[in-house]
């Protein structure tokens, strides 16, 4: 199956700074790489979403790029606010066709952000 | 916000005991995913219902099992509950035809004592 991985486990900021979460996965069948924030006590939310056939996206100021080749993904955030405090979660999915729908999760980034 | 409900919101449970979550969600959906997640852990796939059948499962014994309804609003039932089994519960509904995006439920807080 496939296993997505990481890091880091938590991130320390100071407001106005930029933000990087770094994920890999290992099935080269994954096609689709979904971000996902969490805020304490609720429920996962879609953030920005990123699929194979594309290098980069942008939506404000956050950013998610694809390296097909090596396998990783990264979410960027640029000037961080407060309100961007939360668990950032990347997943990956093989998407389409019978297997819609099956997300393999990392294990989360904790994000502060200081005032 | 996502058009995904679940209920109950929170649960307490004894070892041993059996337990039926329910899930919601909009017309359109006709993909649901559910999901374990334990405390501090990523969400971990349980298994998807696709047209009211399973269409695949992750790594979860047999005591997990589950039904989806023509109301778009499904179950997960877990048998013979263990103390590891306590975790949120999140389903998660997908239309397919807008491509692969998952929209959550707000999830059921289970606890097994």
């Amino acid at each position: 199956g496939e296993n997505v991985e990481q890091h880091p486990s938590t991130l320390s900021v100071q407001e106005g700074d930029s933000a990087v979460i770094k994920c890999t996965y290992s099935d080269s069948a994954s096609n689709y790489f979904p971000w996902y924030k969490q805020e304490l006590g609720k429920r996962p939310q879609l953030i920005i979403d990123i699929r194979s056939n594309v290098g980069e996206k942008k939506d404000q100021r956050i950013a998610v790029t694809l390296n097909k080749t090596a396998k990783h993904f990264s979410l960027h955030i640029t000037e961080t606010q407060p309100e961007d405090s939360a668990v950032y979660f990347c997943a990956a999915s093989k998407g389409g066709g019978s297997t819609l729908g099956r997300l393999y999760f990392g294990r989360g980034t904790q994000l502060t952000v200081w005032p | 916000e996502t058009g995904v409900t679940q209920s109950p919101t929170h649960l307490i449970k004894t070892r041993g005991q059996q337990v039926t979550l329910r899930c919601s969600s909009q017309s359109g959906h006709n993909t649901v995913s559910w999901y374990q997640q334990a405390l501090g852990q990523g969400p971990q796939f349980i298994f998807q219902y696709y047209r009211e059948e399973e269409n695949g499962r992750g790594n979860f014994p047999p005591r997990f099992s589950g039904l989806q309804f023509p109301n778009y609003s499904s179950e997960l039932n877990v048998n013979a509950l263990e103390l590891d089994d306590s975790a949120l519960y999140l389903c998660a509904g997908t239309s397919g035809r807008a491509g692969d995006e998952q929209y959550f439920g707000p999830g059921t807080r289970l606890t097994v004592t």
